[in-house]
């Protein structure tokens, strides 16, 4: 069974450009999460979705991030403008249902100069 | 918000010594899970746990959650070199699947 896939692995952008990350969760997993691991940080998540619907957002800087998952399978994160704080790794973890185990991505490296 | 208190921050251990961490939380979970994380990967599920007082093995780890429900704690017995890595423990609370990590225990095992 293939994991969660993420793209691209590694970003290097300027601050106040723009960068978008990709996931694609595992197969017949409704409920997929993107998070903020921030070196030395465990991850924080960002954004909850459960099939194409967002479930908890509260943690997402919505001034400059925004996320989508339009058919309920692969995902979208934005950042807009980039800011140098927003340099960490990008998780997307998927899982069957809210309560279920959370299977993790590799992640998307991203720093900000 | 939920904060979860782990220590040691790092740890430095010669292969077959066994290995403690644990994690305190400022509220009542319901479930705490421990994760490990190697470098360029997403953490990966070693342990969960659901009930106050329940210790659980998987292989030569053993974990607990406290009977407080706001602590939990990881045992790895024998220490080998594959074993390095950074451990998270993770809870949710009462209502709420969302999980809160802890900052990591980073273990490194000297041959």
């Amino acid at each position: 069974e293939a994991g969660v896939a993420q793209s691209p692995r590694y970003k290097i952008i300027e601050k106040r450009q723009s960068v978008a990350f990709w996931c694609n969760p595992i197969s017949g997993h409704a409920t997929l999460y993107w998070y903020q691991q921030i070196l030395g940080q465990g991850p924080k998540l960002l954004i909850q979705f459960q099939n194409n619907g967002v479930v908890d957002d509260s943690q997402l800087p919505k001034d400059r991030f925004s996320a989508e998952r339009l058919k309920g399978v692969d995902s979208t994160l934005k950042i807009q403008p980039a800011k140098l704080e927003d340099s960490a790794v990008y998780l997307c973890a998927s899982s069957l249902d809210p309560g279920g185990r959370q299977y993790f991505g590799p992640g998307t490296r991203l720093t900000v100069t | 918000g939920q904060q979860l208190n782990q220590s040691p921050q790092s740890m430095f251990i010669q292969e077959g010594e066994d290995v403690s961490m644990n994690c305190t939380s400022s509220s009542i979970f319901n479930t705490w899970l421990w994760y490990k994380q190697d470098p360029g990967e997403g953490p990966v599920l070693l342990i969960a746990l659901y009930k106050a007082g329940e210790l659980t093995s998987n292989g030569r780890l053993t974990a607990q959650f406290g009977i407080t429900r706001k602590d939990s704690f990881l045992n790895i017995s024998a220490s080998i070199p594959s074993d390095v890595g950074i451990y998270f423990c993770a809870g949710s609370g009462a209502g709420s699947y969302q999980l809160t990590f802890g900052k990591g225990t980073k273990l490194s095992v000297i041959p």
